[in-house]
């Protein structure tokens, strides 16, 4: 059973393009949730999914930062306009719907130059 | 609203010393408690957990925490350490009724020194 997966790794963006990252979750989990880890800081909630569905983007920005998790495919984190605040780690987890571990992935490092 | 904290950013050991990693947390509810652990460059593995039942928990690899209500802490404890300990270790609250959302300490980096 493979763990959760994330992509790229590493990801640099040059401040106003679209940074894009993926999460596929661990077989048989349909709960998805995304992190942010900034330099020297715990990591951040930012947003709970669902397939299909967004159960709470309460840690998400206002502009620019959108969440999906499609019916088929991985969750994607999208950013748009990136500016160098946007350089840290992302990291994705899921867990079934007992919520009672969550599994991370990776983690995808954007560096935005 | 919930919250955590880890009082030391770094701790220095030497190998097969013991550590004791401190966390506290603030939650008006019951709480979930954790450890992850993330190695450098890695994303981070669960550690152990508290859920319910016997305060005192154990990982496979020597770590335990026990959960003190009354003082509200989770701390973290290994009697004799390794180099490849080496890692940093983030302590996560949920709240037993909604408990998906963790939130995290800022972490605490554990060097183990030969």
């Amino acid at each position: 059973n493979a763990g959760v997966m994330q992509n790229p790794r590493h990801l640099v963006r040059r401040r106003g393009q679209e940074a894009r990252l993926r999460c596929s979750p661990m077989k048989g989990h349909s709960h998805v949730y995304w992190y942010r880890q900034l330099p020297e800081e715990g990591l951040k909630f930012m947003v709970y999914l669902q397939k299909e569905n967004i159960i709470d983007e309460s840690g998400m920005p206002k502009e620019r930062f959108s969440a999906e998790f499609p019916k088929e495919g991985p969750s994607i984190l999208r950013i748009q306009q990136v500016v160098r605040g946007d350089s840290a780690a992302y990291f994705c987890a899921s867990s079934p719907p007992s919520h009672n571990e969550q599994f991370f992935g990776p983690g995808t490092r954007l560096t935005v130059l | 609203a919930q919250s955590v904290t880890q009082l030391d950013s770094q701790v220095p050991v030497f190998e097969e010393a013991p550590v004791e990693l401190r966390c506290n947390y603030s939650s008006s509810v019951s709480v979930y408690l954790f450890w992850y652990v993330q190695y450098p460059n890695q994303g981070l593995q669960l550690l152990l957990k508290y859920l319910s039942g016997s305060t005192l928990v154990e990982s496979i690899n020597g770590f335990e925490a026990e959960f003190n209500k009354s003082q509200t802490s989770f701390h973290l404890r290994k009697p004799s350490v390794h180099i490849s300990d080496t890692a940093e270790y983030f302590c996560a609250v949920s709240e037993g009724g909604s408990n998906y959302k963790l939130t995290f300490g800022k972490g605490t980096l554990l060097t183990v020194n030969p």
